[in-house]
């Protein structure tokens, strides 16, 4: 069964610093690696996401990185502002053609000013 | 708007008795699914719907029921809730499943707190 382990679980970054957190996965029949933010009181929202066949993607002070080979995707936050403490997740099937979702545990980012 | 709309928000029960955590979406979405979030242990899936009076187990399923009568509905049912149900659900929902693309919309939660 898919597991997915998501690293560090907490992470204080200095506002305008630079955030990286982390998703393993152990099955790779895998189209779609998606990060979801999640604000206190709040539902998780999907932020980017990116397919194996682009290493990177961008989309403003985001990216996301894959690294098939490790069997990791990266989610860096360039310039990381206050707004952006939440937490994020990274959620997979448990396996290709199974509609159970398994979540990481949550990376919890804190940026301090 | 899209919305995936959950009540109660709030609510704090005592042991043994029935509840019902309604949950509707406006997208007509194939696919609906219950998570528990718990500290430390992320969002759990505890049912999950690919269509009307379809549903399966998450990985949490114990003392849970679901429904589907209805696409926009998916109802979760505590038929005899204990203090270990204390959590923090969230009703989630997406065109179909776990394909690819497929954006989930997630709802603002329920407290639940059971004494």
């Amino acid at each position: 069964q898919q597991q997915v382990k998501q690293s560090p679980q907490s992470l204080i970054v200095q506002k305008g610093g630079i955030s990286i957190i982390n998703c393993a996965y152990e099955n790779t029949a895998f189209d779609y690696f998606p990060w979801y933010q999640q604000f206190p009181g709040k539902g998780p929202a999907l932020l980017i996401a990116i397919r194996p066949d682009v290493s990177e993607k961008k989309e403003g002070r985001f990216t996301i990185s894959f690294n098939k080979s490790a069997k990791q995707f990266s989610l860096h936050i360039m310039d990381s502002q206050p707004g952006d403490s939440a937490t994020y997740f990274c959620a997979l099937p448990v396996k290709r053609g199974n509609n159970r979702l398994a979540f990481g545990k949550g990376n919890q980012v804190v940026v301090i000013p | 708007e899209a919305q995936v709309t959950q009540n109660p928000r709030y609510l704090i029960t005592v042991t043994g008795k029935k509840l019902t955590v309604t949950c509707s979406q406006n997208m007509n979405h194939e696919y609906m699914s219950w998570y528990r979030q718990d500290p430390g242990l992320g969002l759990r899936q505890i049912y999950y719907s690919m269509n009307v009076e379809v549903t399966d187990k998450g990985d949490v399923p114990e003392g849970y029921k679901v429904s589907r009568k209805e696409k926009r509905n998916f109802p979760l049912i505590l038929e005899s809730p204990s203090p270990n149900q204390t959590s923090l659900y969230f009703c989630a929902s997406s065109f179909s499943g776990t394909a690819t693309g497929n954006t989930i919309y997630f709802g603002e939660g329920s407290w639940l707190t059971v004494v």
